[in-house]
């Protein structure tokens, strides 16, 4: 398996509900990261969270870090059709000059 | 501060022909990044730039994929003799060069290969 795969790979609510996208990733990381992708668009930076800190907060979103399952979670509270989306997690893997290891993604559609 | 910019948004070429796409970082990044997404899976490392330098090009197809940087200009990533399966869409992103740092992606190119 992948650097940084989410899960679940689709996910469909209603509006209102609150969505979970999981991510785990192999190797030591500075950061995680989570990003927005409209369909045929570009990404759009969410959160970022250190590998030092375990959780961090931005808005309706929440995200956690666990170094020690190398896991990652997005949470998105009270969804909107707008958050209507795919998510990608992506790593910063330790000393390696910044680059980003994306995961797959997960498909989220949130139905009025 | 204008964001990154890569042009041409849409690229449409034939097989045999070649792709330039653009990438200019937003100011005050003097690193680049290059990614390539194919249809329905996520973004995978191509390449990473500094001004006149290739820091790391492991996610670069040994072949026909070539990409710069000059102390002038944009950043260029050049695919020569394109062939279908190069279809997808390119994204570059720029940043400060610390891997503590998040990074600031383009709208992407989006190339089609006929």
């Amino acid at each position: 398996s992948q650097q940084g795969e989410e899960d679940p790979q689709a996910l469909s609510i209603q509006e209102g509900e609150n969505a979970t996208m999981n991510c785990s990733y192999k190797t030591s990381i500075n950061n995680l990261q989570w990003y927005r992708q409209n369909s045929g668009r570009g990404l759009v930076h969410l959160i970022l969270i250190r590998s030092n800190e375990r959780e961090k907060h931005s808005g309706r979103l929440r995200v956690t870090l666990d170094t020690s399952k190398k896991s990652s979670s997005l949470l998105i509270t009270a969804s909107r059709a707008a958050d209507t989306a795919s998510y990608f997690c992506a790593t910063a893997v330790y000393n390696q000059g910044g680059k980003l290891i994306f995961g797959q993604g997960t498909e989220l559609s949130v139905k009025p | 501060n204008a964001g990154v910019m890569q042009n041409p948004r849409h690229l449409v070429r034939r097989r045999g022909q070649e792709a330039r796409l653009r990438c200019s970082p937003m100011k005050g990044h003097s690193h680049v990044y290059w990614y390539r997404q194919l249809p329905e899976e996520g973004l995978k490392f191509m390449v990473y730039l500094q001004k006149e330098n290739i820091i790391d090009e492991s996610g670069m197809p040994k072949e026909r994929f070539s990409a710069e940087f000059p102390k002038e200009g944009p950043s260029i990533l050049r695919i020569q003799q394109v062939v279908r399966g190069d279809s997808a869409a390119y994204f570059c992103a720029s940043g400060t060069g610390t891997s503590g740092n998040e990074q600031f992606f383009g709208p992407g190119t989006r190339l089609t290969v006929l």
